[in-house]
Parts: C-alpha cells; sequence; structure tokens
C-alpha cells in the first residue's frame, strides 16, 4: 500500500522545454515533502522542499507546488537541461519519511 | 568536504554468509539513517539514529538485520544469515539536526548481490 505514488515510470522532454514530475499521497498527516534527484550509481541529493503551510516553493529552475486538497505534489524544471536527466523521488514525512519509486527524466536535445 | 561515505561500494557473496555495511556519516551531523532500495519497493527507510540512538527500527525487515551506532562517525548494517532476497542498493544518510524534516546527504551506496 503505498503512501506516496509517483505514477510516471519516465518521461521525456525537449531541452529548454518545462518538465513537470507528480507526486501523488494518501496521508493527509504528511507536513513536509522534499525531492531528491538521483544519477546512476550515485546517492540522491536533495533538491528542495515545501512545508505543508506553503502552496509554491522556487529555487531557481526548480519549482514545487502543493495542493493539499488534492494531495498531490509536482516539480516544474524550466527550462530543462540535459544535467537534469536522472531519476526524481518525491519524498513525503509526518514522523517517518516515505518515498515514491520515483520517475527517470530524460531531456531529448 | 568529504560526504557520506559507504563501503564496500559492491559486495557479492553466497547466501548464508554474514554481510556487513559500512557507514561514515558527515561531521558533525547528528542523524544517521538506514536504506534500502529495490525495484520492486523503491527506497525504503530501514532505521535512522539520533546523536547514536535508534529511533525507529520499524522499517528493519526481520531480525536477521541489525544495525549499530558505536559512535558519532560510524555505523554498520549487518545481515545474518544473508538470503537472495537481500539483494538490493543499501544506502546510509546523515543530516545535522535531530528531526527527519531536514534534507538528507546520502552516501553512494552499496550494491549488494547475495546467490
Amino acid at each position: 500500500d503505498q503512501q506516496v505514488k509517483q505514477n510516471s515510470p519516465s518521461l521525456s522532454v525537449q531541452e529548454g522545454r518545462i518538465s513537470i514530475l507528480n507526486c501523488d499521497y494518501t496521508n493527509s498527516m504528511f507536513d513536509y515533502f522534499l525531492w531528491y534527484k538521483k544519477y546512476p550509481a550515485e546517492g540522491p541529493t536533495f533538491l528542495i522542499s515545501i512545508s505543508s503551510i506553503k502552496d509554491k516553493n522556487e529555487d531557481g529552475r526548480f519549482t514545487v507546488f502543493l495542493n493539499k486538497s488534492a494531495k498531490h505534489l509536482s516539480l516544474h524544471i524550466v527550462p530543462s537541461q540535459p544535467g537534469d536527466s536522472a531519476v526524481y523521488f518525491c519524498a513525503a514525512l509526518d514522523d517517518k519519511i516515505i518515498f515514491g519509486k520515483g520517475t527517470r527524466l530524460h531531456i531529448l536535445p | 568536504d568529504a560526504g557520506v561515505i559507504q563501503s564496500p561500494r559492491h559486495e557479492v557473496t553466497e547466501m548464508g554468509q554474514e554481510v556487513t555495511l559500512r557507514c561514515k556519516p558527515i561531521s558533525g551531523h547528528n542523524s544517521l539513517f538506514w536504506y534500502r532500495q529495490t525495484m520492486m519497493r523503491g527506497l525504503e527507510l530501514l532505521i535512522y539514529f539520533n546523536n547514536n540512538v535508534p529511533i525507529d527500527d520499524s522499517g528493519m525487515p526481520e531480525d536477521r538485520f541489525s544495525a549499530k551506532m558505536p559512535n558519532a562517525s560510524f555505523s554498520t548494517l549487518k545481515i545474518q544469515p544473508s538470503e537472495p532476497r537481500d539483494s538490493a542498493v543499501y544506502f546510509c544518510a546523515s543530516n545535522p539536526g535531530t528531526v527527519v524534516n531536514q534534507p538528507q546527504h546520502f552516501g553512494d551506496g552499496t550494491r549488494l548481490s547475495i546467490l
């Protein structure tokens, strides 16, 4: 029973366009959300986070949106660059952290 | 600035053998986490420590798994006896505080194969 779902295993986006990665959750008690990026043979690295009291957080090319009523968050990357090709994990927390299974993003030249 | 260091990077062993994975967190970090990544289940939290004390081990799959943190700069995850279904990538992570909602710094993982 997955509490954090990333329903798209993979996504391909043209370089320069916007990448939108989605994440749904089931537990309304989650109060903090994070996105991590992972390259092959490396550990995940933290990208951006958002508290449940906010609906948007922006850091450079990366913006996370939170829709609490829909229990949905998304990560927007604009413009997409070749180095953004990686697996992206969303994670949600109440007293423990739960990760989604990830979405593999391919940035096409 | 050294990150989280895990060893070995790869381990291949026969079922029934004892396996020990090692982790050195970032100096000054107070929390340490062990994760397992598989295709089926994704990234799962196994156990975490605050100030060397185990706080939540509810993710540890069974008694064959044990973790220790004898001091602030070292932790081990042990599997005894190992089974083929334990094959996975095991990650260690640390963060500066004592709460889980701070971003964690991950090591590069240990890829474990049990034959």
